[in-house]
Parts: structure tokens; sequence; C-alpha cells
């Protein structure tokens, strides 16, 4: 079972607000990434990272912005948010050319 | 460029019957991995099973299968016994085996298992 988590499991927000998605794994995965979901929709890779000190933007444009300071820990920064950023944030880790385990997601409302 | 084709937006069947659903790739590659991914209501994605392309033999998980047909770059998962469990999104995806370790993600099924 994977061991990946991510708070909080549900937001709620006005605009403009800066917020901080937290996604933590304990299985020393070097390789971590963020997915942006619409409600029964695909996924949109947004963030990734293969290591520490290693960020990368993914096929979809965002506005967020991410850091890897530690191998355990992967967190998603929204500067100022709006409507638009209403979605579900998925985020996953992996070893090399393994399976990506994913945490239970952060569903993201902004007013 | 890679792709993943799901053609089926949606499928529903009784319970305890069997359900195939589909999934096409498009790749030059010819070491890669496949994956069926299980996301439930409560939204957790769950790995199903998984296939490299470098096996001839397809991968079973219990009431799961495939059905990994290289030539024709497809890649069906059968779920046997269906249970209302398994009412879930089911995703289709791909990634190369060197270098790029991202996945190539299908538009998902939805699969309603009725009672």
């Amino acid at each position: 079972e994977a061991d990946i988590y991510q708070t909080p499991r549900y937001l709620v927000i006005g605009t403009g607000k800066k917020i901080t998605l937290e996604c933590s794994q304990t299985m020393g995965h070097d390789k971590m990434y963020w997915y942006q979901q619409d409600p029964g929709m695909e996924l949109h890779l947004i963030h990734y990272s293969y290591g520490v000190n290693s960020t990368e933007k993914g096929d979809l444009s965002s506005e967020s912005t991410v850091s890897r300071i530690r191998t355990e820990h992967f967190p998603l920064t929204l500067e100022s948010a709006r409507p638009s950023h209403t979605s579900q944030y998925l985020c996953a880790s992996s070893e090399s050319g393994g399976t990506q385990y994913f945490g239970p997601g952060t569903r993201l409302t902004v007013l | 460029a890679q792709t993943v084709t799901q053609s089926q937006p949606e499928m529903s069947v009784q319970e305890a019957e069997t359900v195939t659903l589909s999934c096409t790739y498009d790749t030059s590659e010819s070491n890669y991995y496949l994956f069926w991914y299980k996301q439930p209501p409560s939204r957790q994605m769950i790995l199903v099973i998984r296939q490299e392309a470098y096996k001839q033999q397809n991968a079973t998980e219990n009431r799961f299968s495939v059905n990994f047909q290289k030539a024709a770059k497809s890649f069906s998962l059968k779920i046997s016994d269906s249970q209302l469990g398994d009412t879930a999104m089911y995703f289709c995806a791909f990634m190369i085996g060197w270098g790029n370790y991202q996945l190539i993600w299908g538009a998902g099924t939805k699969l309603i298992i009725k009672p």
C-alpha cells in the first residue's frame, strides 16, 4: 500500500488568497508529480520533480509553483487564487521506471 | 508523439457480468509500460494492473486481466465477475521505458456496475 498524503482534502477559499497544497510520501521515491483533474475528466500534468531541487512544468500551463527541498515533500503554491483554479489536485510519486502512486487529492474551490 | 485513446466514455453492466474496456495507444517506441488505473467515486486513484511491453504474457490480477496486442497497439482491460465496488472511472496510461518518466493518460471510461 502506497503511503502518500495530501492536505487539506477540501479547501474553499476566496479570490486573491495565497494557498499551499501539501503532499508528502514516505516511500523514499525520487520522482513526484502534480496533476490537475476536473471531475470525471482526464488528468493533466502541471508539475513534476525528479529529485531534490529539481522541478519542471508539465504539459498543462499552470499559475502555480512547486518546490522540492526534501525528498518526501512536494508542496504546490498558488500566490493568488482565482475561480479558474477550482479543480481537484492530485499528487503522485514513483521510483525510476515505476508505477505512480497517488494521494487522495485536494478538492479546491475558489469563490 | 505518444497518445492514448479510450473510445468508450461510459459503460454499464449488471453485477457478476464480464466487461471489457478498450484502450489503444500510438508510439514508435519498442520499450514501454502500460497501466490501468481505477478512480472510484471517493477519488483516490489506484493501480489496477501493469504490463511491460517486452512481456508477451498478458498480466492478470485476480478478476482483472488484460489483452495486450502489441502489433495492434491495443491494451484492453477485462473485469470478470464484476462487483458493485468496481464502479469507477478507469484510466489507461502509457510510459516509455527510458528517460521520461511521465505517464500519457487516456480520457477515461466511466464504468457503472448495476445491482
